[in-house]
């Protein structure tokens, strides 16, 4: 079936720059998580959303990050007046509700210039 | 809060011989804990998981993992490794409850030589 999808792939924009990165998790799946990967580090957590609400957003790094779930179903993580130490790969992962595993899209790396 | 540590950044290892990638964790409270692997370009892929039960964990790809409460430890093994296991090697903890946010180390990377 059907995986993670992450568009696009790649994003190159310039500084100050608005973003939005979408994510479509898998069919059936509640829970959605977005992370961040900079180079050479392990995924850090940013958001968490259960249906459509944010249940946890308390990895955003400052006020220019935010993310919506509209209809419980696709994300999309929107960054704003984006900076160069925004640049990374963005990694939306999704699962049923009660922990255990979560799917992880390919990512979109996201380069700030 | 939660923490988990890789202390290898990099291990090189040749064809067919074993490999072990060390992973250890800190918490206050019980975690699930989990090995997934990243090929260049690529997302992340579980390994393996411990929820509960047996300590020896076997996955995919022939990799199995032993949680050691005592320790606080989570190792990675492989008997023999093929040049296709070249990839990056991260360990991740999650609570058993709440958000089940995952906490990563910052990764192995683990170059099989020829």
């Amino acid at each position: 079936g059907a995986g993670v999808s992450q568009t696009p792939s790649n994003k190159v924009t310039e500084k100050g720059k608005y973003v939005e990165l979408r994510c479509d998790p898998i069919s059936g799946h509640t829970a959605l998580y977005w992370y961040r990967q900079s180079l050479g580090q392990g995924p850090e957590f940013l958001i968490y959303f259960q249906g459509t609400g944010a249940a946890d957003d308390s990895g955003l790094p400052n006020d220019r990050f935010f993310a919506v779930r509209p209809e419980g179903s696709v994300s999309t993580l929107k960054i704003q007046r984006t900076e160069r130490g925004d640049s990374a790969v963005y990694l939306c992962a999704s699962t049923w509700t009660g922990g255990g595993e979560q799917y992880f899209g390919p990512g979109t790396r996201l380069t700030v210039t | 809060a939660q923490s988990v540590t890789q202390l290898d950044s990099q291990v090189p290892v040749f064809e067919e011989a074993p490999v072990e990638l060390r992973c250890n964790y800190s918490s206050s409270v019980s975690v699930y804990l989990f090995w997934y692997v990243q090929y260049p370009n690529q997302g992340l892929q579980l390994l393996l998981k411990y929820l509960s039960g047996s300590t020896l964990v076997k996955g995919i790809n022939g990799f199995e993992a032993e949680f050691n409460k005592s320790q606080t430890s989570f190792h990675l093994r492989k008997p023999s490794v093929h040049i296709s296991d070249t990839a990056e090697y991260f360990c991740a903890v999650s609570l058993k409850s709440g958000t089940y946010k995952y906490i990563f180390g910052t990764g192995t990377r683990l170059k099989v030589l020829a």
